[in-house]
């Protein structure tokens, strides 16, 4: 069975600096696209990173010089370091697996979601 | 950027309607054009894929169309589990985007 299960949010202060970690299980994170969304409280859903299968990253304009998608091969697991965060990164941060089936990439699987808040 | 708009923003509708719901496109994606439904305080799930294709457990009265730069979800006959905020995302290219979301109420 596949599960996402997103941890490392909380509450920090403008400016600090936070990693979220997104735990995979049922499959390979190394095999597969994967991302990060978020959403800000009672907004619509936003595309934040992406790391390919072949190691390529990419970053919403918002986050880019910010933001770090990496992942750890050996645990299976997927990380958002987050610095120089601002009070409009408040939002929960979902991870999902974009798919690549038959040439298409879709979100297939998504986590629970974990809630960061940015405020002094 | 592909910027993707939904319309309508907000619905309100009766269980057993037939409801459809609009995804532009500001180019064309082919089908890269997915649907995803969200409920309060969960998180997405994906309904249809490559515009057309439904995702293996959503009930057969949710279906999608279009190409290029215009697309439809329609539901056929709206059950009380349907009320929900729908998205639709594109995958053409990175950065993927969504729409800003539809809102389906009850009347």
């Amino acid at each position: 069975e596949v599960q996402l299960v997103e941890t490392g949010g909380g509450l920090i202060q403008p400016g600090g600096s936070l990693r979220l970690s997104c735990a995979a299980s049922g499959f390979t994170v190394s095999n597969n696209y994967m991302s990060w969304v978020r959403q800000a409280p009672g907004k619509g859903l936003e595309w934040v990173s992406i790391i390919y299968s072949g190691g390529n990253t990419y970053y919403a304009d918002s986050v880019k010089g910010r933001f770090t998608i990496s992942r750890d091969n050996s645990k299976n697991t997927l990380f958002l370091q987050m610095n120089s965060l601002r009070a409009e990164d408040t939002a929960v941060y979902y991870c999902a697996r974009d798919l690549h089936s038959s040439g298409w990439f879709y979100f297939d699987y998504w986590g629970q979601g974990t809630l960061v808040t940015v405020s002094s | 950027d592909i910027q993707m708009t939904q319309s309508p923003s907000s619905l309100s509708a009766s269980v057993g309607d037939r409801v459809t719901i609009t995804c532009r496109a500001s180019q064309s994606i082919s089908s890269y054009l997915h649907w995803y439904q969200q409920k309060p305080g969960k998180a997405p799930k994906l309904l249809m894929y490559a515009a057309s294709s439904l995702q293996s457990g959503v009930p057969s009265r949710f279906s999608g169309s279009g190409s290029g730069t215009d697309f439809t979800l329609t539901i056929s006959s709206l059950q009380p589990e349907d009320f929900a905020t729908y998205y639709c995302q594109q995958s053409y290219t990175t950065p993927r985007t969504f729409g800003q979301g539809t809102k389906l109420e009850i009347k």
